[in-house]
């Protein structure tokens, strides 16, 4: 089975700095996928970034970055020029990929960001 | 993105009573959906994955009987939670996903049992 570890229940800083989210998962496959979600007050899940684990590259999405080491299985998200909007909870996902789409998702416990103004 | 609506938002029952949670894609076929309960404050967690036309899969620990699953057609699932107690209060969700293309979540179902 998958576990994936949150290591910060929350974190806080000031308007536009840059924060990083500290992700490690631990699994036996070597095909897999890796997200991080934000929910916000509403609880809708929004999806922040995907990254295949067979790609190198780091995914980026605007502001938001990762930085994939498989061999560490550790997955961080960063956060450039942080807003008052990116205050939310913060989640870290995996999901295999033996079961052909119809494997769910395993979460982290969630960091709790908040974005002082 | 694709729409998942969930229906509905907050429910309340009474203890003993079964509730139905709905699971819509508004735009595109579902071929696999799945549901997660959230706890206050705390992760989501799986509960059960069904593909249109079969019996959904259950993750350890979650009571089938309890927890009715179908997804009878491409574009809708249900969830109902027979004989609610209490303690089945929770924040339940759903995501539908078409293949193997990025699953899309509903916006949650609160439940409260009193």
């Amino acid at each position: 089975a998958q576990t994936v570890t949150q290591s910060q229940p929350e974190m806080s800083v000031q308007e536009a700095e840059t924060v990083t989210l500290s992700c490690t998962y631990d699994t036996s496959e070597n095909n897999y996928y890796l997200f991080w979600y934000k929910q916000p007050p509403s609880r809708q899940m929004i999806l922040v970034i995907r990254q295949e684990a067979y790609k190198q590259q780091n995914a980026t999405e605007n502001r938001f970055s990762v930085n994939f080491q498989k061999a560490a299985k550790s997955f961080s998200l960063k956060i450039s020029d942080s807003q008052l909007g990116d205050t939310a909870m913060y989640f870290c996902a995996f999901e295999g990929s033996s079961g052909g789409g119809a494997d769910g998702l395993t979460f982290g416990k969630g960091t709790h960001l908040i974005i002082q103004p | 993105g694709a729409v998942v609506s969930q229906h509905p938002s907050w429910v309340i029952c009474k203890s003993g009573t079964s509730v139905k949670i709905e699971c819509r894609s508004l735009d595109f076929q579902a071929t696999t959906m799945f549901w997660y309960r959230q706890f206050p404050k705390q992760s989501l967690m799986l509960m059960a994955t069904s593909n249109e036309g079969s019996k959904a899969t259950y993750e350890q620990g979650v009571e089938k009987d309890k927890f009715l699953i179908n997804h009878a057609s491409l574009t809708l699932s249900t969830l109902t939670v027979t004989s609610a107690h209490p303690e089945d209060s929770s924040f339940y969700i759903c995501s539908a996903r078409q293949g193997y293309t990025e699953a899309f979540f509903g916006q949650g179902t609160r439940l409260t049992v009193v």
